[in-house]
């Protein structure tokens, strides 16, 4: 079936590196997407989100790239901290049964391990 | 603070009971959600809903009841029948509008052992 899946289990980094995060998706009918930070014990935190009509949207320090023609969606977090260490989601918007909200579907994560 | 509260935070099961985790929100958010996680795995769904007495399974709904009876709960029964419990289970809500940050709030989770 359709899913969102992501390309890297696990990422290791050095302090002040820059990090990318990727992730494939297959519903060439999403059109909303949303990456999400979850620290160790807690629920998953919104980090960026991205329109299908856009290419590219910047926040602080990081950035979400789509490239609809492969199906692609990457996160890039600019002079990765520790703080920074987590499980990243991105997190493919459907329609629901009622085609009112976007019912969140997750892939499996990329635990990113940034070292000091 | 407005929020999305999840208690309790560890639950332990014995085999053939059922348990029910609680899940509040007072973000006036009409959409709410379960989601099962594993070690090493993403979220997956069990159940959710759009409106109050109304709710939809989702990809992994067997074993698990929910209900809606308000806006601001939707507590989650894991039912003997559901094999293998020993979960991360986490809720969620989200506003149903369109054309705006429609993110998911999580709260911090309920970690259930069967023991």
């Amino acid at each position: 079936g359709e899913s969102v899946g992501l390309h890297l289990p696990t990422l290791s980094v050095q302090e002040g590196d820059n990090s990318i995060i990727n992730c494939a998706y297959s519903n060439s009918a999403s059109d909303y997407f949303i990456w999400y930070k979850q620290e160790s014990g807690k629920g998953p935190q919104f980090i960026i989100d991205i329109r299908s009509n856009m290419d590219k949207r910047q926040g602080q320090r990081v950035t979400v790239l789509l490239n609809k023609t492969v199906k692609h969606l990457s996160l890039q977090i600019a002079a990765t901290q520790p703080g920074d260490s987590a499980v990243y989601f991105c997190a493919e918007n459907i329609s629901g049964r009622r085609g009112g909200s976007y019912i969140p579907t997750f892939g499996r994560g990329t635990s990113l391990i940034v070292h000091p | 603070d407005g929020g999305i509260t999840q208690s309790p935070k560890y639950l332990f099961r014995k085999e053939g009971q059922n348990v029910t985790l609680s899940c509040e929100q007072n973000l006036n958010h009409d959409a709410m959600y379960w989601y099962r996680q594993d070690p090493g795995q993403g979220l997956r769904l069990i159940y959710y809903s759009q409106i109050v007495n109304d709710f939809q399974k989702g990809d992994i709904a067997e074993g698990y009841s929910v209900s809606r009876e308000k806006k601001e709960s939707f507590p989650l029964t894991v039912t003997s029948a559901q094999k293998n419990p020993t979960a991360f289970y986490l809720c969620a809500s989200s506003t149903t509008e369109r054309g705006v940050r429609t993110e998911a709030f999580f709260g911090q989770g309920t970690r259930l052992t069967v023991v």
